[in-house]
């Protein structure tokens, strides 16, 4: 079972409104992740934290604005979106960066996104 | 650049009989290799993973995986399927040389186990 945690599993918001997707993980990992996904597509990176610093931002659209309180969480700002958002969102972490060796990225069971 | 391939779609077996998803890869330098699986609706897990060392990986639900470093490849099998893995499986490589080390995901492979 993950040991990545994501709230909510679903969450349908209007193009007006601003809500957040969270995520915990309590495995000591220092690189944490946000991933779209779209339907039988592969995952695509959004943002990666590591050591609670932005390290990647895949050129996101600033509607998505992401946020590492601290080393266990990671949360993801949503505001303004637009319909083609919906997707399922994906947090995950690895015990360091990329970069490092062969480090095993573990996903969340991720939050379905639905934008109205 | 570094990228990976999975070539099928969709692979069909019957139950009990072996599976094989491939996949091949690029990247400049020794690579980093993952296999996932996604269940209908439910997040990415990890199966095996590829670093140095014996170029056949053993992982989870009897899952293993071969590396061949001649043809870039690192195929995922199993000596026999059960209906339950029946699921979407993803390659992924991380490139050992390269600046950003990022993980690169093929487009996915769905595995049909029939009955």
């Amino acid at each position: 079972d993950t040991e990545v945690t994501q709230t909510p599993k679903h969450l349908v918001m209007g193009m007006t409104n601003k809500k957040s997707l969270k995520c915990e993980q309590h495995m000591g990992h220092r690189a944490m992740y946000w991933y779209k996904q779209k339907a039988k597509k592969p995952p695509e990176l959004m943002f990666v934290y590591s050591y609670e610093k932005l390290s990647i931002n895949e050129s996101v659209p600033s509607r998505f604005s992401p946020e590492c309180p601290n080393s266990s969480l990671l949360n993801l700002h949503l505001h303004a979106l637009q319909p083609e958002d919906s997707a399922l969102y994906l947090c995950a972490s690895s015990q360091g960066p990329q970069g490092a060796s062969g480090n095993t990225i573990y996903f969340g069971e991720g939050s379905w996104l639905t934008v109205v | 650049a570094q990228s990976v391939a999975q070539p099928e779609d969709q692979v069909n077996v019957a139950e009990g009989n072996p599976l094989t998803v491939k996949c091949t890869y690029s990247v400049s330098g020794n690579p980093y290799l993952f296999w996932y699986v996604q269940y209908p609706n439910r997040g990415l897990q990890f199966l095996l993973k590829y670093i140095t060392g014996d170029n056949l990986v053993k992982g989870s639900y009897g899952f293993e995986a071969e590396f061949n470093k001649s043809q870039t490849s690192f195929h995922l099998k199993k000596p026999s399927a059960l209906v339950s893995d029946s699921a979407l499986y993803f390659c992924a490589v991380r490139g050992g040389n390269t600046g950003g080390f990022k993980t690169i995901f093929g487009a996915g492979t769905r595995l049909f186990v029939k009955a």
